[in-house]
């Protein structure tokens, strides 16, 4: 079945705490991009990979980091987690950038630093 | 930048109603439009993509326009029922300095009363 994976789904973590969120697609999907949902704001990308030669920042990318050292993964980092950072994360791929194409979601993970 | 509105943010319908549901965006230049689906803290469920050529898009009880000109599309739903209750999102791709994402309108929820 063609789909996006994450995980976790569910994170509880204190400030500070280093983690990792991962994201797969087994599409050969040469785009990817991270997006956070917060209440009244709605969707914004954090970072997006066009391949894996090319990362580049989206709207908010200040406390992540990313890395795309193969195609199918784009794991999220967070160095050093603090509470403005609580929100529900996205994951999402597409065959290609440059906007023709449907982009396709993970099912999100829930993440709240304490 | 590239500004997406969904109007109204919230809607009730009685079982069976037929609704429309609005989307507008203030740069023509776009490549498509895609609908989303979300349930209470779940993914993105894409419904339509339609391309910037095209008017019309349809899949099942869903009916989808887009006029570029005026910077509008709409979802049609016909005969809606209970489990058509979601928040449905609108988003269109943006390509600008150097950057490349969807953009999200902040979506309408959707209650269908049994």
């Amino acid at each position: 079945e063609a789909q996006v994976t994450q995980n976790p789904r569910y994170l509880i973590t204190v400030t500070g705490k280093k983690l990792t969120v991962t994201c797969s697609q087994n599409m050969n999907h040469e785009y990817m991009s991270w997006y956070r949902q917060d209440p009244g704001l709605g969707l914004r990308q954090i970072y997006y990979s066009m391949n894996v030669e090319v990362t580049d920042k989206g709207d908010v990318p200040e406390g992540y980091k990313v890395s795309r050292k193969e195609k199918r993964n784009f794991p999220l980092i967070l160095e050093s987690p603090s509470p403005n950072q609580t929100s529900l994360y996205f994951c999402a791929s597409s065959p290609a950038g440059g906007g023709t194409y449907e982009q396709y979601f993970g099912p999100g993970t829930r993440l709240t630093v304490t | 930048k590239q500004e997406v509105t969904q109007i109204p943010a919230a809607l009730s319908v009685p079982e069976g109603e037929n609704l429309v549901l609005n989307c507008s965006f203030t740069d023509s230049a776009i490549y498509n439009l895609q609908w989303f689906r979300q349930d209470p803290g779940k993914g993105l469920t894409s419904l339509l993509l339609i391309q910037s050529s095209q008017r019309e898009q349809t899949s099942g009880r869903l009916n989808a326009s887009l006029d570029k000109s005026s910077g509008r599309s709409t979802l049609y739903i016909a005969a809606s029922q209970p489990g058509d209750s979601a928040t449905y999102l609108c988003a269109v791709p943006y390509s600008g300095a150097g950057s490349y994402q969807l953009t999200f309108g902040k979506g309408t929820k959707l209650s269908v009363i049994p």
